[in-house]
């Protein structure tokens, strides 16, 4: 089964407003990550946040990380029309070993 | 996507036959993944490298197998294809934690 599960899986708001996506994980993380793809394009990195960190600001996106509920938040400010894509969390579950387990993403629209 | 490519980037091929998918870097990065995507499943592991002929398998392994001879080429095989390995399989790179991603190879497999 999936180690991170994204919620909403779909989220559409008005461009302007802020836009929340939830990640949530069941087993100790060594560092976890958020990535957005694009319709038929591959993955890009957003940000990673480890597990002894609680928040990490970049640029309009803030992400937080609460290792107690085992779950991570996405916060996009200021949401462009740009900026619809799918999003997902990874988890990296063992330190050096280099593997990410992914979410199902939500897919987020900005209505103009 | 910048120094990762696949191919090809589209390919149909019928049950049975062998396919072999390309991923080719020039970041001369250490780690080298082979994903699928699939709707409702997310990304899920295939195979990795940690380095030349060094990998291992993901989450996802059977009726595939890689090969990487040089740092750069990191080869999937799908050895007889079957209708359940359609999707789009996706490569990455990694030098350290952060991957980077490669445009894509959308296979069906009819």
């Amino acid at each position: 089964s999936q180690q991170g599960e994204e919620d909403p899986q779909a989220l559409s708001i008005q461009e302007g407003e802020n836009a929340t996506m939830n990640c949530s994980y069941k087993t100790s993380i060594n560092n976890l990550q958020w990535y957005r793809q694009n319709s038929g394009r591959g993955l890009v990195h957003l940000i990673l946040i480890r597990s002894n960190e609680r928040e990490k600001h970049s640029g309009r996106l803030r992400v937080t990380l609460d290792t107690s509920k085992k779950s991570s938040s996405l916060l996009i400010t200021a949401s462009r029309a740009a900026d619809t894509a799918s999003y997902f969390c990874a988890t990296d579950l063992i330190q050096g070993a280099q593997k990410l387990v992914f979410g199902q993403g939500t897919r987020l629209t900005i209505n103009p | 996507d910048a120094g990762i490519t696949q191919s090809p980037r589209h390919k149909v091929t019928e049950t049975g036959t062998p396919v072999t998918l390309r991923c080719h870097q020039t970041e001369n990065h250490r780690y080298m993944y082979w994903y699928r995507q699939d709707p409702g499943h997310g990304l899920r592991l295939i195979h990795y490298s940690y380095g030349v002929k060094d990998t291992d398998k993901g989450e996802v392994s059977d009726g595939y197998s890689v090969s990487r001879s040089k740092t750069e080429d990191f080869l999937l095989t799908l050895e007889s294809a079957t209708s359940s390995q359609t999707s789009v399989y996706f490569c990455a790179i990694s030098e350290s934690a952060e991957q980077y991603f490669g445009p894509g190879t959308r296979l069906t497999v009819t």
